[in-house]
């Protein structure tokens, strides 16, 4: 069964500190993995996705296929990224998006 | 910079009411999605649509729930006789053809007495 695996409800750290919000999947066939922020107040959005390969807003994430893992890490948190952390997990063969529990990032100044 | 539209933003019904949440997605999207996040708990899909007909939909989006594409612009959630599990934030998007990347609502706040 497809599954999307966020460990940590909440996640503390001052500004300046690196940050690493885990997710760790379950999928038997080629996963595409994303990352979606909700800020205070506001829709979720697309934050980054592991195809495009890119950084954004500091922020990166490498899929590891042997771990099944897609962490999310920034090395200087800003007090700008408290937020709601949400990995999905969607595949070839559908359009669905399987949504983990979340990680509310709080950064403290 | 265009955005998906929900209304409204919160309702409440009494159990077993008919709902309907109305979406508008961007312009130019031809697919268009529906999930849920009951208080406390993850984003659920319910179910995907296009072309005029449901594509995808989860084993929640049984025979009480239907989904519409009315005119060229809104898409419609109705939930036919509301449960008071089906209180939740329920949150539209929709994508362009050939882009995985999701685009969504605010999402519409039910609350069911």
């Amino acid at each position: 069964a497809q599954r999307v695996t966020q460990p940590e409800k909440l996640l503390s750290v001052f500004k300046g500190a690196p940050v690493e919000l885990k997710c760790n999947y379950s999928y038997s066939g080629s996963p595409e993995l994303f990352w979606y922020v909700q800020y205070s107040r506001q829709r979720l959005q697309l934050l980054l996705r592991h195809i495009s390969r890119e950084s954004i807003k500091g922020f990166t994430a490498d899929l590891n296929k042997g771990e099944t893992s897609f962490h999310l890490k920034k090395p200087f948190a800003q007090e700008e990224d408290s937020a709601m952390y949400y990995c999905a997990l969607s595949s070839y063969n559908t359009d669905k998006l399987i949504f983990g529990t979340g990680t509310r990032l709080q950064v403290f100044p | 910079e265009p955005e998906v539209t929900q209304t409204p933003s919160h309702q409440v019904t009494q159990m077993g009411q008919e709902v309907i949440l109305r979406c508008v997605p961007i312009s130019n999207h031809l697919y268009f999605y529906w999930y849920r996040q009951i208080l406390g708990q993850k984003v659920e899909f319910l179910v995907s649509f296009y072309n005029n007909e449901i594509s995808e939909k989860s084993e929640i989006f049984d025979d009480q729930f239907s989904v519409e594409r009315p005119d060229g612009s809104n898409f419609t959630l109705k939930i036919r006789s509301t449960k008071l599990e089906d209180s939740a934030m329920y949150f539209c998007a929709s994508s362009a053809l050939g882009s995985e990347t999701q685009y969504f609502g605010p999402g519409t706040r039910l609350l069911v007495l």
